[in-house]
Parts: C-alpha cells; structure tokens; sequence
C-alpha cells in the first residue's frame, strides 16, 4: 500500500470510447501528477497541479484532459485515444511541488487501446 | 537538451554487489532520485542525493558526483527480491523531475 490508489488497474478502450482514470491520494500532500510509462523508455510527466491548480502541462494532446477537483483526487479523461496512447498511467504525489520532495507512486492504470 | 543515461539491463548472482551507474545533462540540478519498480507495481523511493559524497542505507548507498555528472546505485548482499527495474531521475532547475528509462536488474541463484 503506497498510498495513492489508482483505478481502474486495466482498462481496455475502443478508439471513439470516452473513459476516465481515478487517482486517489490520503497523504496530505499538496501536488499531483500524471505519468505516462511506455516500455523501454523514461516516464514522461504529463501534467501537474500543485493545491488544485494546473501548473505544468507538457506538449501533452487534447485528447488527454485531466481535472483535480480537490487536493485528495486527480482525474485523466480519455477520449478519442489512438493504439500509441497504450502505456502505463501512473499518478504520483508529493507533499510540495518542488522537486526536491519524495513521490510517491500508485500502482498504475494500463491502458490498452485498440 | 536534458538527458539522463543508464544501462538498459544488468545481471548479477545472490550475494553479489552490485553498481547501477547514472549519468545525467541537465539544465541546472536540485538533486538525484532513485526509485525501484517491481514489474507490474509503483516505483518506491530509495534515496535522494543533492551532495556530493556516498549516502548509505542499509544494503543500499547511492553515490554522486556533481562536477562529473554522474552517480550510482550500489546494492549489496543481493537477494532475489532486488530483481527490479532501478529508475534514475535528476530535479532540473525548475524543480522538474527528468527521468531515465530505467535499468532492469536480474538477479540470478
């Protein structure tokens, strides 16, 4: 138990489906983030919010969309995704933004799509 | 541009010791991160270094050279339990994480 606790943990998605990954973390921690893991290569910071407000977004494409509608709970909404989108999601936290602090991981989402 | 580097795979026998090298170019530096991931779970932290010099925890230390750009994971007394992925991640000058893609450590009987 890390806990940030993701769900779903597998999710298979058709590419006109609209889906949602749930990230949920009860560590007092200020910041949250999004990651993409593809095999063999480094993960990739997607988006970051730090007390509810977006802070980072990475070149990443529309049809990613995330929302944090508090500081406990970090959504990726997922639509119109393409079979290069398939990867491992994971969601992070940290007590504060600066990138001095420790994260702490959730066990990931993969999402496969086809 | 920003670049971290570390061996794609290494084997080692139980008992062993063992050094999973980094090197990093980065755009300033705020500190060095190791996480282990077992396959199928979160990575898990394992050490943060902002000095220079030899931190030590338990069977694991973590190394780094500023001037050099480099640093290193040192396991010892290996157990089977260490086979794992060993993420490398450098805090840039804006306190963003720059991650390698991991080294993918076998432990063999």
């Amino acid at each position: 138990e890390t806990g940030v606790t993701q769900t779903p943990r597998h999710l298979v998605m058709g590419m006109t489906n609209k889906k949602s990954l749930k990230c949920e973390q009860h560590l007092g921690h200020n910041a949250m983030y999004w990651y993409k893991q593809s095999a063999k290569k480094p993960l990739e910071l997607m988006f970051v919010y730090s007390l509810e407000e977006r802070v980072e977004n990475n070149s990443v494409p529309s049809r990613f969309s995330p929302e944090c509608p508090n500081s406990s709970h970090l959504f990726l909404h997922l639509h119109t995704l393409q079979p290069e989108d398939s990867a491992l999601y994971l969601c992070a936290s940290s007590h504060e933004r600066t990138g001095a602090a420790e994260a702490f991981f959730g066990q990931g989402t993969r999402l496969t799509v086809v | 541009g920003q670049n971290i580097d570390q061996p794609t795979e290494m084997t080692a026998t139980e008992g062993a010791i063992v050094q999973i090298n980094c090197t990093y170019q980065t755009s300033g530096f705020n500190g060095l991160f190791w996480y282990q991931q077992h396959a199928g779970e979160a990575p898990t932290f394992l050490s943060y270094n902002v000095l220079d010099g030899l931190e030590e925890k338990g069977r694991f230390s973590s190394f780094l050279s500023r001037s050099k750009g480099y640093s290193y994971l040192l396991l010892k007394e290996l157990q089977m339990k260490d086979s794992a992925s060993y993420l490398c991640a450098v805090s840039d000058s804006n306190y963003q994480l720059i991650w390698g893609a991991g080294t993918k450590l076998i432990i063999k009987p």
